[in-house]
């Protein structure tokens, strides 16, 4: 079975200050995605990787696919209060339409 | 580009019934999967549907079922309703033709509470 584990589930942080969420498994991806959730919504695609060692930047966010593509980092520089909300990475094996996900990192960036 | 569409968005129902969500997916992609969210167990798969047959198919009882249509809607089915059924079902449609083509476009769900 595979599993992905995310951590830390919750976060609260001050306006300005940087973060990491991190997403790991025992196994391997052939790629692997990163959503936004606001309450009562679904999930909002934010990027996706899949080349091991891959490096994708969308605005003040930085992701990171691991080189064994096993673990995925995503990074928040200077966080602001519209950033809060449910961070979620899930994994794909194969071209199917299938996804592991990841429990999910509550953010909340007080102003 | 129209998105994902679901309908409805909430849903009351008694222990005992049966209930029908439906999926329409974004023109073109011919893969709909269906999520379970709860706060105690997060994202889980149930099952994904390629071409109107099930490809794929999470760890939940029988009692949820699904099928896909030649225009690519889909619906998902939940007999004999549980309280532990309520929950935000979420429906993602992709290309799922390419690892880039794995990318899910998710509705905005239906709310199902079980009383």
């Amino acid at each position: 079975t595979q599993l992905l584990e995310q951590s830390p589930q919750f976060l609260s942080i001050q306006e300005g200050e940087n973060l990491t969420v991190y997403c790991n498994s025992s196994s391997v991806f052939s790629s692997l995605q990163w959503y936004r959730q606001e309450p009562g919504e679904g999930p909002v695609l934010l990027v996706t990787v899949v080349t091991g060692g891959e490096v994708k930047k969308l605005k003040r966010l930085t992701f990171q696919f691991g080189d064994a593509r096993k673990d995925s980092s995503l990074h928040i520089t200077a966080a602001q209060p519209g950033d809060t909300g449910l961070y979620l990475c899930a994994g794909a094996s194969g071209n199917t339409g299938k996804l592991i996900f990841g429990q999910g990192t509550t953010l909340q960036v007080k102003p | 580009k129209a998105g994902v569409t679901q309908t409805p968005r909430y849903l009351i129902k008694t222990r005992g019934q049966q209930v029908t969500l439906s999926c329409s997916p974004i023109s073109g992609h011919r893969s709909v999967s269906w999520y379970q969210q709860t706060p105690g167990q997060g994202l889980q798969f149930l099952f994904e549907y390629f071409s109107e047959t099930q490809r794929n198919k999470g760890n939940f009882p029988g009692r949820f079922s699904g099928r896909q249509f030649s225009n690519s809607r889909s619906e998902m089915n939940v007999s004999t309703l549980e309280l532990g059924d309520s929950a935000l079902y979420l429906c993602a449609s992709s290309l799922a033709a390419s690892r880039r083509g794995t990318e899910a476009f998710f509705g905005q769900g239906t709310r199902l509470t079980v009383v």
